[in-house]
């Protein structure tokens, strides 16, 4: 299973463009890169998913370089409500299903 | 269904008593998967399932725990013997095939007294 690492936390102000670096060098072939949004009291999110390249959705984008060995969540302008806990996670999508490591993921605190 | 659900959403028991944790996942979805979550931690992957089969189990702590999928829609944790160091957030997942886009339920907050 490749390991990710990230940071154990990162602050912002409202408004401000936010990106959260995961590296996972081991990442394999078949692997995808998903990241999840949890809020306290509540389970994770799915936030965005993506291979290579740059995938972007309604909530955020994701920057994936060409040897994959990390990947930058990008949320702009955030707000308060975005103060949350994310996770990198990598793992292979074909497989139907795959054995999900989590991690301790990035506190991110948006301050007024 | 709308969503995961799980049941029940609290858990008090006393040591040594054993629990079943129910989880029912989105209509169709292939995987169901379990976590344990500690307060302040990320969640630990306890073990996973496609349809009724049990893919990996290799995230149980021990034997007191073990999980089935009879049908392969509805899935129970089941927990023998409880300790107090049992008690966590358990949570359960769920997802289409193909995608593996997970959709957590809102989880079962157990308590060993």
């Amino acid at each position: 299973l490749a390991k990710t690492t990230q940071p154990i936390s990162m602050d912002s102000y409202e408004g401000q463009e936010v990106n959260i670096t995961c590296s996972h060098n081991n990442i394999a072939t078949n692997d995808y890169i998903t990241w999840y949004q949890q809020f306290p009291s509540q389970g994770p999110r799915f936030i965005i998913q993506g291979y290579k390249t740059k995938v972007t959705n309604e909530v955020a984008s994701l920057f994936i370089p060409a040897d994959r060995k990390s990947s930058t969540l990008s949320l702009p302008r955030v707000s308060l409500s975005d103060t949350a806990v994310y996770y990198c996670l990598v793992g292979d999508m074909n497989t139907g299903g795959f054995k999900t490591i989590f991690g301790a993921g990035t506190r991110l605190f948006v301050k007024a | 269904g709308a969503g995961v659900s799980q049941s029940p959403r609290y858990k008090v028991t006393k040591r040594g008593q054993d629990v079943a944790l129910r989880c029912d996942p989105i209509s169709g979805h292939v995987s169901l998967y379990w976590y344990r979550q500690a307060l302040g931690q990320g969640p630990e992957f306890l073990t996973y399932f496609n349809y009724e089969a049990q893919q990996d189990k290799s995230g149980l702590p021990n034997d007191r725990f073990s999980a089935e999928r009879p049908e392969g829609s509805i899935s129970t944790l089941t927990i023998q013997r409880t300790e107090q160091r049992d008690s966590a957030m358990y949570r359960c997942a769920s997802s289409s095939p193909n995608t593996d886009t997970q959709y957590f339920g809102p989880g079962t907050r157990l308590t060993v007294l």
